[in-house]
């Protein structure tokens, strides 16, 4: 987990609310990522940021939103027009480039809505 | 479109004994894959890749991953198991496309019993 911190580790909120999540890297990396992990479920991608004020959508990024403003940080909100945003979430960065550099994780966020 | 596949859902061994988590891919190119462990509530942690080179891959905590491309396999084998090994495992596969993406398998709990 080191180097990339995530905050809170557990978040509640009431259904219909916004929710923003924090993700910090001070590994220097150029990319970033999103994931979602459901229980019995592997990982699967909301948003990724390869480079400071561009990022795209993953897989499911419906109900979600992302920015890049700054290489440091890539803060995800989960908007109300997302249907089942329980969920555990994941940030990852990686070095980014053309070369496979593996991702490395933060420890995560668990997001209850009711 | 790069795919992964973990066919187990459980891996039950005793602790001494050899394990092998088992990762079969789908790729169009070269497959760059990789292995990460999660243990619970916390997030994934690195343990090894494949990129090119021997099929023999070493990585963290005693494990290796065997490359095999006739059978598009990347099983994850350590030669004796701790109890403390027991955790979530993820087989993954770089994206074929210009980004950075990861391709996740489903996961596999391995439990090692005293």
């Amino acid at each position: 987990d080191g180097g990339i911190t995530q905050s809170p580790k557990y978040l509640f909120r009431k259904e219909g609310q916004n929710v923003t999540l924090s993700c910090e890297q001070n590994l220097n990396h150029d990319a970033m990522y999103w994931y979602r992990q459901d229980p019995g479920q592997g990982l699967r991608l909301i948003y990724y940021s390869q480079i400071v004020n561009d990022f795209q959508k993953g897989d499911i990024a419906e109900g979600y939103s992302v920015s890049r403003e700054k290489k440091e940080s890539f803060p995800l909100t989960v908007t109300s027009a997302q249907k089942n945003p329980t969920a555990f979430y994941l940030c990852a960065s990686s070095l980014g480039g053309t070369s496979s550099y593996e991702q490395y994780f933060g420890p995560g966020t668990r997001l209850t809505v009711t | 479109a790069q795919s992964v596949a973990q066919p187990e859902d459980q891996v039950n061994v005793a602790e001494g004994n050899p394990l092998t988590v088992k990762c079969t891919y789908s790729v169009s190119g070269n497959p760059y894959l990789f292995w990460y462990v999660q243990y619970p509530n916390r997030g994934l942690q690195f343990l090894l890749k494949y990129i090119t080179g021997d099929n023999l891959v070493k990585g963290s905590y005693g494990f290796e991953a065997e490359f095999n491309k006739s059978q598009t396999s990347f099983h994850l084998k350590k030669p004796s198991a701790l109890v403390s090994d027991s955790a979530l495992y993820f087989c993954a596969v770089r994206s074929g496309d210009s980004s950075y993406k990861l391709i996740f398998g489903s996961g596999t709990r391995l439990l090692v019993r005293p």
